[in-house]
């Protein structure tokens, strides 16, 4: 099956920084979603971009669909984005999401 | 709208015995799909229903079993629990391949 590789595990950043996180896919995907996860587990949605350019807000993702990977850009940064973010994708040959192994985020004050 | 909602939020049980946890979709959704996030990993596809009928199924074994009902809810029932089933289940709605959207989850563990 497809897999999804994020970069990096682990990230420690001070208030007001800013930050790249990178997920990398194996295959043709039509789907590909970044989630937060809050501390109570919730999956947040951010975006929903298989492909192209969005913003929302200090928050903004690329998907380079032919080149299989996906940036989520988090400006300014704040302490509460911290948590852990997720890729996940879906293969033309599925209907389910295939998830990253998530970035782990911490924002210090 | 309410959005994906989950219950319980919670829950304890003895190895062997037997659950069910319940999912609402968001409205409009017709899809319904459950996932397994074991402790600091990513979400696993557990399967999905559409239609009343289980459409696609992950790497998980005959004691996962679920259920859709034509309101589109839907269940996820465990048989024979084992400690190695404790974890975050998470429910999923979509409208067929499009955006999908999680509930708040149900936190089992297993004793």
């Amino acid at each position: 099956g497809i897999q999804v590789e994020q970069s990096p595990p682990d990230l420690i950043l001070q208030e007001g920084a800013n930050s790249t996180l990178r997920c990398n896919f194996s295959d043709s995907v039509n789907n590909l979603q970044w989630f937060h996860q809050n501390p109570w587990g919730q999956l947040i949605n951010l975006f929903y971009i298989p492909s192209g350019t969005k913003q929302n807000g200090r928050l903004s993702a690329t998907t380079v669909a032919t080149e299989r990977y996906s940036l989520l850009y988090i400006s300014s940064s704040q302490t509460t984005d911290s948590g852990v973010y997720f890729c996940a994708v879906m293969d033309t040959g599925r209907r389910a999401l295939t998830f990253g192994s998530g970035t782990r985020l911490q924002v210090q004050p | 709208d309410a959005g994906v909602t989950q219950s319980p939020t919670h829950l304890i049980k003895t190895r062997g015995q037997q659950v069910t946890l319940r999912c609402s979709p968001k409205s409009g959704h017709d899809t319904v799909s459950w996932y397994q996030q074991a402790l600091g990993q990513g979400p696993q596809f557990i399967f999905q229903y559409y239609e009343e009928e289980e459409r696609q199924r992950g790497n998980f074994p005959d004691r996962f079993s679920g259920h859709q009902f034509p309101n589109y809810s839907s269940e996820l029932n465990v048989n024979a629990l084992l400690l190695g089933d404790s974890a975050l289940y998470l429910c999923a709605s979509s409208r067929s391949r499009t955006e999908a959207f999680f509930g708040q989850g149900t936190r089992l563990t297993v004793v």
